[in-house]
């Protein structure tokens, strides 16, 4: 089975706080992504990586930034938090080169407040 | 870009029931579509697929989807409901060209009552 992990199930920061969200897939998959999950918007995209040290762009990118040194890891980072940053972040990863329907698998989440 | 429409926010039903959410999506060319159910506590598991072939799907726990490609629609439906399917359900599309991510639906939130 997949498994895609992520370092904190609830993290609690301040606002103006640099915060480090990681997560890890072991099953070799080449495509990782970040989401966060808000009540009444379902899941939207922020960043995601389909090699080492690639990244591109999701639907609301603004205010993170991402890194991808190893194939297996991939980390989401708030450079300065907000409280309009407080969500519940989905990690997932997937592999087209053996699934063309890239279907993706999803980590626990971490629930982030940002106080 | 493609969107995800998911009509229903909030279903309430009673065990036995029948179930059917609604599913639209917005795009022009070939898709994989997918239904993923989040259980409360729990990480957003895949339910059902579909990328090619028979347009009616089976999932796990007698989900099916039927993909009618006229109306850009993939409907989930179950006949007999149970409490144990009290769930968040969203619906995603992802392209075969292009960016090859997910768009969600906003998710319908399930509610079996006993």
């Amino acid at each position: 089975d997949v498994k895609v992990t992520q370092s904190s199930r609830y993290l609690v920061k301040r606002t103006g706080e640099k915060v480090f969200l990681e997560c890890v897939q072991d099953m070799d998959h080449e495509n990782m992504f970040w989401y966060r999950q808000d009540p009444g918007l379902g899941l939207r995209l922020i960043y995601f990586s389909y090699d080492v040290k690639m990244k591109e762009k999701g639907d609301i990118p603004e205010g993170y930034s991402v890194s991808r040194e190893k194939k297996e890891r991939f980390s989401l980072i708030l450079e300065s938090a907000s409280t309009n940053q407080t969500s519940m972040y989905l990690c997932a990863s997937s592999n087209r080169a053996t699934d063309t329907t890239d279907t993706q698998y999803f980590g626990p989440g971490t629930r982030l407040t940002v106080l | 870009a493609q969107s995800v429409s998911q009509h229903n926010h909030h279903v309430i039903l009673s065990e036995a029931a029948s179930l059917e959410l609604g599913c639209n999506y917005s795009y022009g060319g070939t898709v994989n579509l997918f239904w993923y159910v989040q259980y409360p506590g729990q990480h957003l598991q895949l339910l059902l697929k579909y990328f090619s072939g028979d347009p009616l799907v089976k999932g796990i726990k007698g989900f099916e989807a039927e993909f009618i490609k006229s109306k850009f629609s993939f409907n989930l439906r179950k006949p007999s409901v149970q409490w144990s399917d009290t769930a968040e359900y969203f619906c995603a599309v992802n392209p075969y060209t292009g960016r090859r991510a997910l768009t969600f639906g906003s998710g319908t939130r399930l509610q079996v009552q006993p």
